[in-house]
């Protein structure tokens, strides 16, 4: 079974914050990703990596940045965060028989 | 712009019926096609994919692929009330950042 973990599940941080959300795998994948969902807005791809030290911005990258530095690991960081950014954040792998994705439990985040 | 297009719903069925869901995809060159289910406050699970032309089955569910047509649609029969959810439909259109996603079809099965 894939197994993707997103340690922080519920965050409450305070607007200007520097918030880091983990995504942990626990095989070998090379691509991973972060969405953001918001009601009415679907899913939103912010960041992919490839492989350590790789990334792509995705659709809307802007107030985020990532960091990859093991194959396991994929971060999100939000430098300040902002009241905007208030959502659901989804981790992802990408694998298997037609390069199937496979979500995290998700980290709901409020910034106040 | 390569997109994915679901009705938003929400449709509603009784329990027992088959729900029927649809997709349409821009890239005519697409080669996998993926359903996903994603109950409230949940993360998106895989029901399945499908990839070649026609009907796949697993269990009630039912994947039907027109790549002429660029439709892919999901049957669910005898339906339950726990399969009231947002089922969003997925286009592997290449690499990495070009796995679309649908807006999501909100299902709510009528007991």
């Amino acid at each position: 079974d894939v197994k993707v973990t997103q340690s922080s599940r519920y965050l409450v941080k305070r607007t200007g914050e520097k918030v880091f959300l983990e995504c942990v795998q626990d095989m070998d994948h090379e691509n991973m990703f972060w969405y953001r969902q918001d009601p009415g807005l679907g899913l939103r791809l912010i960041y992919f990596s490839y492989d350590v030290k790789m990334k792509e911005k995705g659709d809307i990258p802007e107030g985020y940045s990532v960091s990859r530095e093991k194959k396991e690991r994929f971060s999100l960081i939000l430098e300040s965060a902002s009241t905007n950014q208030t959502s659901m954040y989804l981790c992802a792998i990408q694998t298997g028989a037609g390069n199937t994705i496979y979500f995290g439990e998700g980290s709901w985040l409020t910034v106040v | 712009q390569k997109e994915v297009e679901q009705n938003s719903g929400p449709l509603s069925v009784p329990e027992g019926a088959i729900a029927s869901l649809n997709c349409t995809y821009s890239d005519r060159g697409s080669q996998s096609f993926f359903w996903y289910r994603q109950y409230s406050g949940k993360s998106p699970e895989l029901i399945m994919f499908i990839y070649s032309n026609g009907d796949k089955e697993d269990g009630r569910f039912t994947a039907q692929l027109n790549k002429a047509s660029q439709y892919v649609s999901l049957l669910i029969r005898d339906s339950q009330p726990s399969d009231s959810a947002t089922y969003l439909c997925a286009v592997n259109m290449g690499y990495g950042q070009n796995f679309v996603f649908g807006p999501g079809t909100r299902l709510s099965v009528l007991p």
